[in-house]
């Protein structure tokens, strides 16, 4: 699988259901970020989580981390239609902040 | 709350022109980035910048590409002879130091080559 890569590809739940939504990756990091990217537009940083932390909680978004297994993953409480967006995994390794996106998740949730 | 500026939104280049984007990261941000993502795709690295000179770039970021921050506030990405290839949307980011803290991202602009 290629550095950050997410599953599923698609997910279309209904409002008020959770979501989640997997990223593993490929080589040792510094930090792991989630962002948000509406339909055409930028990305917006939801989470940051550190490679010494193992879950991480922001309103209704909890990140987990498992490098042992090079994955996390976020879970959305309580959907709302805003929601709806794609979701991305993004790796940085030590001593340098370059990131490397995973793949993207594009969530739908149905109003 | 602070945020990195991208000017235009949107651009239509023929085939073979220059095109210059720019970029306003925040102000007191010592790295910046430049992004790219082909329509449906990943966002891809192109290139970072600290202390006035790339510290890496990638393969995308042939000698067609160059950045510049002329006047330490503006931040630059030069395309030299644009290919259609180059049709995406770039992304600006900027961050504070290199101690694993956050990117923060413009919105964006959409280059379209004709």
């Amino acid at each position: 699988s290629q550095q950050g890569e997410e599953d599923p590809q698609a997910l279309s739940i209904q409002e008020g259901e959770n979501a989640t939504m997997n990223c593993s990756y490929k080589t040792s990091i510094n930090n792991l970020q989630w962002y948000r990217q509406n339909s055409g537009r930028g990305l917006v940083h939801l989470i940051l989580i550190r490679s010494n932390e193992r879950e991480k909680h922001s309103g209704r978004l909890r990140v987990t981390l498992d490098t042992s297994k090079k994955s996390s993953s976020l879970l959305i409480t309580a959907s709302r239609a805003a929601d709806t967006a794609s979701y991305f995994c993004a790796t940085a390794p030590f001593g340098n902040e370059k990131l490397t996106f995973g793949t993207g998740t594009r969530l739908t949730i149905i109003p | 709350e602070p945020e990195v500026t991208q000017t235009p939104s949107h651009q239509v280049t023929q085939m073979g022109q220059e095109v210059i984007l720019r970029c306003v990261p925040i102000s007191n941000h010592l790295y910046f980035y430049w992004y790219r993502q082909i329509l449906g795709q990943k966002v891809e690295f192109l290139v970072s910048f600290y202390n006035n000179e790339i510290s890496e770039k990638s393969e995308i970021f042939d000698d067609q590409f160059s950045v510049e921050r002329p006047d330490g506030s503006n931040f630059t990405l030069k395309i030299r002879s644009t290919k259609l290839e180059d049709s995406a949307m770039y992304f600006c980011a900027s961050v504070w130091n290199g101690d694993g803290t956050v990117a923060f991202f413009g919105q964006g602009t959409r280059l379209t080559v004709v």
